[in-house]
């Protein structure tokens, strides 16, 4: 069965850096690859998908990757501001049937 | 649009009680998912639906059952609560998986805080 890793430990970050976050997979690709936002007590949110045939796509201040070779996600927030301070989770979609599974997300903490 | 609604928000069972929780969105959506979280664990997908009258297991099943009766509603059910079912579930809903990315959006709830004695 796919496995999804995302940074177990939490990242700290002073304001005005660029935050990056990892999401990795193993088996075969997915066809998208989506990017959720969840602040405490309350559902993820989406913020950006990317699909396999797209190295790169951008949203304001976040940035997404998709490297098929290395089967990994990298999301970038620049500038980063403390209002960022949340956990960011990974959803690789692979089509099967409606299935969708998260990796366990990565808390972001951006320090004024 | 309300989007995707949970009931109830909170619930505190004794082990062995029953219980539904209920999930509705007014999006015309095709797919709906239920989810459990836990500290450290993220999201675990127990069970999902790809349209009325259909439903499939997801990662971690056991001890739930789901219907999906009409399109709108998503009910996830818990026979004989176990402490081991003490979490936040959260219900989700998709447009349908297909080339255009706004279709794979995933809508979530509020979620549901559920403790079993």
């Amino acid at each position: 069965s796919q496995k999804i890793e995302q940074n177990s430990e939490a990242l700290n970050i002073q304001e005005g850096k660029t935050a990056t976050l990892t999401c990795n997979y193993t088996n075969y690709s997915p066809a998208y690859l989506q990017w959720y936002r969840q602040d405490p007590g309350r559902g993820p949110v989406f913020l950006l998908l990317i699909r396999e045939n797209e190295k790169e796509k951008r949203k304001e201040r976040l940035k997404v990757t998709f490297d098929t070779t290395l089967k990994q996600s990298l999301f970038h927030i620049t500038a980063s501001q403390p209002a960022d301070s949340a956990t960011y989770l990974c959803a690789p979609l692979y089509n099967q049937g409606g299935k969708l599974i998260f990796g366990q997300g990565t808390e972001l903490s951006v320090k004024p | 649009n309300a989007g995707v609604t949970q009931t109830p928000k909170f619930r505190v069972l004794k082990t062995g009680q029953s219980m539904t929780l209920l999930c509705a969105q007014d999006m015309n959506h095709e797919y709906m998912y239920w989810y459990r979280q836990d500290p450290g664990m993220g999201l675990r997908l127990i069970h999902y639906s790809v349209g009325e009258g259909t439903t499939a297991k997801g990662e971690v099943p056991d001890g739930y059952n789901v219907s999906r009766l009409k399109k709108q509603n998503f009910l996830l059910g818990l026979e004989s609560a176990a402490p081991s079912q003490t979490s936040v579930y959260f219900c989700a809903s998709l447009s349908r998986l297909s080339g255009r990315a706004r279709h794979n959006e995933q809508f979530f709830g509020p979620g549901t805080r559920l403790t079993v004695l």
